[in-house]
């Protein structure tokens, strides 16, 4: 099957810096999503980003679909932003597949 | 409130006592869909469902079932749990598949002494 690979696996930046995660994927996708877990556990969708660049805020997101990787840019980061970053991949035949995540500490 | 429900949050429970963790969501979605999480290994899926009565097995299936008899309602049942199935569960929906927008329920917290 598919495999997602993210990196970094910990980044630890002070307040107000710029941050960019990376997605790499083995194969051919349908869709690509990014979520970001909470220091509480709650998951959030923050893009469905299959190819493109979409922005929100200080997020945005860039799929490059033909070279099978996704970025996820923060800028200007604030402790809130702490927690796990996912992505996951729908292969097109209805399984969603995670990445381990990139752990994010944003320190005050 | 649009919203993903499991019952309960948290569970404390014994090798081989059959448990039912209960999902429920009000957005009138086809898709949804189990996962566990456990450290350094991220979410992987247990079993997801595209409509009622069909069901389909995810990446890590074993030791679980699932039921899809209402539209709203995703069942995880564990017949007979054993200590490697304590883990984080979480459930999802989405509208029309694993491709769109999956929202999450807040997790579950299962313990198997």
């Amino acid at each position: 099957g598919i495999q997602v690979e993210q990196s970094p696996p910990d980044l630890i930046l002070q307040e107000g810096a710029n941050s960019t995660l990376r997605c790499n994927f083995s194969d051919s996708v349908n869709n690509l999503q990014w979520f970001h877990q909470n220091p509480w556990g709650q998951l959030i969708n923050l893009f469905y980003i299959p190819s493109g660049t979409k922005q929100n805020g200080r997020l945005s997101a860039t799929t490059v679909a033909t070279e099978r990787y996704s970025l996820l840019y923060i800028s200007s980061s604030q402790t809130t932003d702490s927690g796990v970053y996912f992505c996951a991949v729908d292969e097109g035949d209805d399984k969603i597949i995670f990445g381990k995540g990139t752990r994010l500490h944003i320190l005050p | 409130e649009a919203q993903v429900t499991q019952n309960p949050r948290y569970l404390i429970t014994v090798t081989g006592k059959k448990l039912t963790v209960t999902c429920s969501q009000n957005m009138n979605h086809e898709y949804m869909s189990w996962y566990r999480q456990d450290p350094g290994l991220g979410l992987r899926q247990i079993y997801y469902s595209m409509n009622v009565e069909v069901t389909d097995k995810g990446d890590v299936p074993e030791g679980y079932k699932v039921s899809r008899k209402e539209k709203r309602n995703f069942p995880l049942i564990l017949e007979s749990p054993s200590p490697n199935q304590t883990s984080l569960y979480f459930c999802a929906s989405s509208y029309g598949g694993a491709g769109e927008t999956q929202y999450f329920g807040p997790g579950t917290r299962l313990l198997v002494l």
